[in-house]
């Protein structure tokens, strides 16, 4: 149980163009889903928490507008990186709880390339 | 969340145990220590975790010490398949609010070598 999936798995797109990004939590219900970002040769950081039916809560320095979240429902959370351009390339993974549980689990990653 | 700090890096030999320390030593009495790890290129994937007692399951140990400022995570049996980088995070317990979110540092990488 507790898997986490996300799609599409790798991108490409075009500097300017938008990419959607889905997380989905499989087996069990999320109400509150997290995005991170992953540089290369770096440490997971915190952009995001996504919250079911409600407006998502970003970290400092993370752009709202750029980086759109959407929760609709309570096993999909989608993150849209807009306009995008090369320094947005990176591993974006989102992760999820279980219901009253402390732990995280995170889907596979999806790697961003802007051309 | 307390901050922790691990050793950068350590290798391990093949079927022997591998000991990850992380110290804590500003942790307070409601958080909770947790071990994820990440494989190259793949999501990070949940370990274990522990407030005060030690604790096992079927991927590794945690021991935790009596004092909570420091732990180690014990993989019994350490493969190749176990090269990864293994993050020790600290954290409240469960809030409705924040949950499962976690501040991930630079983490251990591990090695293990036939």
């Amino acid at each position: 149980g507790a898997v986490v999936s996300q799609h599409p798995s790798w991108v490409i797109c075009k500097s300017g163009t938008s990419v959607k990004i889905e997380c989905r939590s499989l087996d069990f219900q999320a109400t509150t889903m997290f995005w991170y970002r992953q540089f290369p040769k770096q440490s997971l950081m915190l952009m995001a928490t996504s919250n079911e039916g409600s407006k998502a809560t970003y970290e400092q320095g993370v752009e709202k507008d750029k980086f759109l979240i959407n929760h609709a429902s309570l096993t999909l959370s989608t993150l849209t990186v807009t306009s995008a351009h090369p320094e947005d390339s990176s591993f974006y993974i989102c992760s999820a709880s279980l219901p009253r549980r402390y732990e995280q689990y995170f889907g596979p990653g999806t790697r961003l390339t802007v051309t | 969340d307390a901050k922790t700090t691990q050793p950068p890096s350590m290798d391990c030999a093949e079927g022997r145990a591998a000991n990850l320390p992380c110290n804590h030593s500003t942790i307070s009495g409601n958080e909770y220590v947790y071990w994820y790890r990440q494989i190259h290129s793949q999501g990070p994937q949940y370990i274990i975790h522990g407030l005060k007692n030690n604790e096992t399951n079927e991927m590794a140990s945690l021991i935790i010490t009596e004092d909570r400022k420091s732990s180690t995570l014990i993989l019994p049996h350490a493969t190749l398949r176990d090269t990864a980088v293994y993050y020790c995070i600290v954290r409240v317990a469960y809030e409705y609010t924040n949950a499962g979110k976690s501040t991930f540092g630079d983490g251990t990488t591990l090695t293990v070598k036939p």
